[in-house]
């Protein structure tokens, strides 16, 4: 059983696309988490979210907690925002997607 | 403030030998838990702990054993490593109640 399913699981993009990925969860949650990996890196918190929408530079994330999603957007990406991307919420545990992995061609 | 402290960083193990892998944070933080990563599979839970002295099982807890004597420091213990438990393991703290979760660098495990 999969309680957080992510799309899509790799994606390539052109240096300055939008990109969107998106994050689906089934359980009662207090907070969803976007994470970064980089190659052989440690994992990094981006955003911590319980509702409606947060924007950290060219990174914005917002979560509909009706419909159980959220979704990550990076505008004007770089080659530098080339990571995995991983949803986690918090339900009585973490729970975690299987990761995003974005590659930004220069 | 270092945050959440994991080490070692590399492992190379044989069949059979015993490890404990560290985690220590300087958060004050209740909930400190143990995962591994592993291809096309997202991290799954291996054990966690609410507080100290106080330590459950997560999803995948056969083969390691973990003991929570502080708040500070929550060791993952490898009784006889296994082939199958080669992976990318990290330890993560928090406040309890959906909060900010920090991890630490991972320890990429080999157990040949």
């Amino acid at each position: 059983k999969n309680e957080v399913e992510q799309s899509p699981q790799n994606l390539t993009a052109q240096e300055g696309e939008f990109i969107t990925i998106n994050c689906s969860y089934s359980v009662g949650i207090s907070a969803l988490h976007w994470l970064q990996q980089h190659p052989g890196g440690g994992i990094v918190s981006l955003f911590m979210l319980s509702s409606g929408k947060k924007k950290h530079g060219r990174l914005i994330a917002t979560i509909n907690i009706q419909e159980k999603h959220s979704s990550l957007h990076i505008t004007a990406s770089h080659p530098r925002d080339s990571a995995v991307y991983i949803c986690a919420v918090n339900g009585n545990q973490f729970y975690f997607g299987t990761g995003t992995s974005l590659t930004v061609i220069p | 403030n270092a945050g959440v402290t994991q080490t070692p960083k590399f492992q190379v193990l044989k069949t059979g030998q015993s490890m404990t892998l560290q985690c220590a944070q300087d958060m004050n933080h209740e909930y400190m838990s143990w995962y591994r990563q592993d291809p096309g599979m997202g991290l799954r839970l291996i054990h966690y702990s609410v507080g100290a002295g106080i330590t459950d099982q997560g999803e995948v807890p056969n083969g390691y054993n973990v003991s929570r004597s502080t708040t500070e420091d929550f060791p993952l213990r490898l009784l006889s490593a296994a082939p199958s438990q080669t992976s990318v393991y990290f330890c993560a703290s928090s406040f309890q109640g959906g909060t900010e979760a920090f991890f630490g660098q991972g320890t990429r495990l080999t157990v040949v």
